[in-house]
C-alpha cells in the first residue's frame, strides 16, 4: 500500500463547479501538508501549504486537513478553464524536510467552459 | 529571473549507454533534488542534497549517482541506463524551510 493514496482521475467539471480533490495517507508521522498544481510538460508548484489540522483559504482555494482521519482536500470554488492541470497532494514528516515530500499519484483535472 | 534550470530537456538512450542530467539553480538555495514522475507513481525521490558538500539517498536511487557540484549545480547521472529508468526527471531545490521550486522537467526514454 502506499504511503499517499489519491484518486488519479480524471475529473472533467464545467466552468464555476466547485471541485474537491482529496488524498489519504497512512503515516501518522506526516505534519506538513501540501498541494501543487503542474500544468502540462512544466514542473509542479506550490499552490497550498498547511500544517496540522484545519482549514487554510487563499482566494478560490481551501486547503482542508483532517488528522484523525488521515485525510487531505483542496477545494476549488467558481472554477476556471486556467485551473486544468494535474493536482498533486505531498506530505513532509518535518518542517526542515520541505523537499523530501511523499507524493500523491497527482489528479488530472479538467475544466471546461 | 531562471529558477531552476534543467538540460537536456529530452533524451532517447540505448540500454546500456550514460548519461548525465545536469541542473542549475540561481535562487541560492541550500538544499537541491532529484525527483522522477511516472504515471501513476506521482514523484519520487531519488537523491538530495542538504547543503553543498553532502548528498543522500532518497526513495529509489538504484542506478542513479548524484555530485553537488557548487552551490548552485546539482547533477544526476545514469551509468548504465535500462528502460525502467524511462520517466520523466525534475530537478527542485528549496531554502530548506518552505516552497520546493521545480525545473521544467527532462523526458528520458531508454530503448
Amino acid at each position: 500500500q502506499k504511503e499517499v493514496e489519491q484518486d488519479p482521475g480524471p475529473l472533467s467539471v464545467p466552468e464555476g463547479a466547485i471541485v474537491s480533490l482529496n488524498c489519504t495517507y497512512s503515516n501518522s508521522a506526516f505534519q506538513y501538508f501540501m498541494w501543487y498544481r503542474q500544468y502540462s510538460r512544466k514542473g509542479p508548484e506550490l499552490l497550498m501549504y498547511t500544517y496540522s489540522s484545519g482549514n487554510k483559504e487563499d482566494g478560490r482555494f481551501t486547503a482542508q486537513v483532517d488528522k484523525s482521519s488521515k485525510y487531505i482536500s483542496l477545494f476549488i470554488r467558481d472554477s476556471q478553464p486556467s485551473d486544468s492541470a494535474t493536482y498533486l497532494c505531498a506530505m513532509s514528516v518535518t518542517s526542515t524536510s520541505y523537499g523530501k515530500l511523499t507524493f500523491g499519484q497527482g489528479t488530472i483535472l479538467t475544466v471546461h467552459p | 529571473n531562471a529558477g531552476v534550470t534543467q538540460t537536456p530537456k529530452f533524451q532517447v538512450l540505448k540500454t546500456g549507454q550514460s548519461m548525465t542530467l545536469q541542473c542549475a539553480q540561481d535562487m541560492n538555495h541550500n538544499s537541491m533534488y532529484w525527483y522522477r514522475q511516472d504515471p501513476g507513481m506521482g514523484l519520487r525521490l531519488i537523491y538530495y542534497s542538504a547543503s553543498e558538500g553532502t548528498t543522500d539517498k532518497g526513495e529509489v536511487p538504484n542506478g542513479y549517482n548524484v555530485s553537488r557540484l557548487n552551490k548552485r549545480e546539482f547533477s544526476l547521472r545514469l551509468e548504465s541506463a535500462a528502460p525502467s529508468q524511462t520517466s520523466v526527471y525534475f530537478c527542485a531545490s528549496s531554502s530548506g524551510e518552505g516552497e520546493l521550486f521545480f525545473g521544467e522537467g527532462s523526458r528520458l526514454t531508454v530503448l
